[in-house]
């Protein structure tokens, strides 16, 4: 059966440094993945990945997709703690969509 | 513990049918959320129900939709006269307690809706 499995589940840093959040998968016919930040009722869209070692940056954020090893992770960079949320990853294949667990990250001051 | 639960996963109708998409929560879980993921777009807020009471249901279309959680059994979401544009997968999620971080979110599946 199709998973999508992130790592770590919770994590705790300070501001200032960069996490590596994790996201591999199994699933039969991929066609995309996907990094959401939620923190209130509605996951906000981090990025697409579609092809493999390009990797896609938006500000503090940057994310790559590794298709060999059928994962991604997400960077942040110098985190703040609005960064704190959970990063949730999801999986797009030809008829299916699945979510991973997410990863509680809490930046503390 | 079974996770949120939703079915059908996959579900046809002709338009102007009626769609019913169930979403059982996380045992413990008493806040739904649903939202509409539409081909090669992000999640769409719909609407957060806790039992018996919808908190917001600003991601709603006016016509048509509705939700639900009653008191007992599943929260469901409506789609009445559905038209080819419904077509989309549905996702549900729940969470233990209000919203914020303190609180996980536990995706569901997904109910794939396709109008024909």
């Amino acid at each position: 059966e199709d998973k999508v499995v992130q790592s770590p589940l919770s994590l705790v840093v300070h501001e200032g440094d960069t996490v590596t959040l994790n996201c591999s998968y199994e699933v039969t016919n991929f066609r995309s993945l996907l990094w959401y930040k939620q923190e209130k009722k509605a996951p906000t869209f981090l990025f697409m990945l579609t092809s493999s070692g390009i990797e896609k940056k938006s500000g503090r954020l940057s994310s790559i997709l590794d298709k060999k090893e059928l994962s991604s992770i997400l960077n942040i960079t110098a985190t703040q703690t609005g960064d704190s949320a959970i990063y949730l990853c999801a999986v797009i294949s030809r008829n299916d969509m699945r979510f991973g667990a997410g990863t509680r990250l809490t930046v503390k001051p | 513990n079974a996770g949120v639960m939703q079915n059908p996963r996959h579900l046809v109708r002709r338009r102007g049918q009626e769609a019913r998409l169930r979403c059982s929560p996380m045992k413990g879980h008493s806040h739904v959320y649903w939202y509409r993921q539409l081909p090669e777009e992000g999640l769409k807020f719909m609407v957060y129900l806790q039992k018996e009471n919808i908190i917001d249901e600003s991601g709603m279309p006016k016509e048509r939709f509705s939700a639900e959680f009653p008191k007992e059994g599943p929260s469901i979401l409506r789609i009445q006269q559905v038209v080819r544009g419904d077509s989309a997968a549905y996702f549900c999620a729940s969470s233990p307690g209000l919203q914020g971080l303190n609180y996980g979110y536990t995706f569901g599946s997904g109910t794939r809706l396709t109008v024909v």
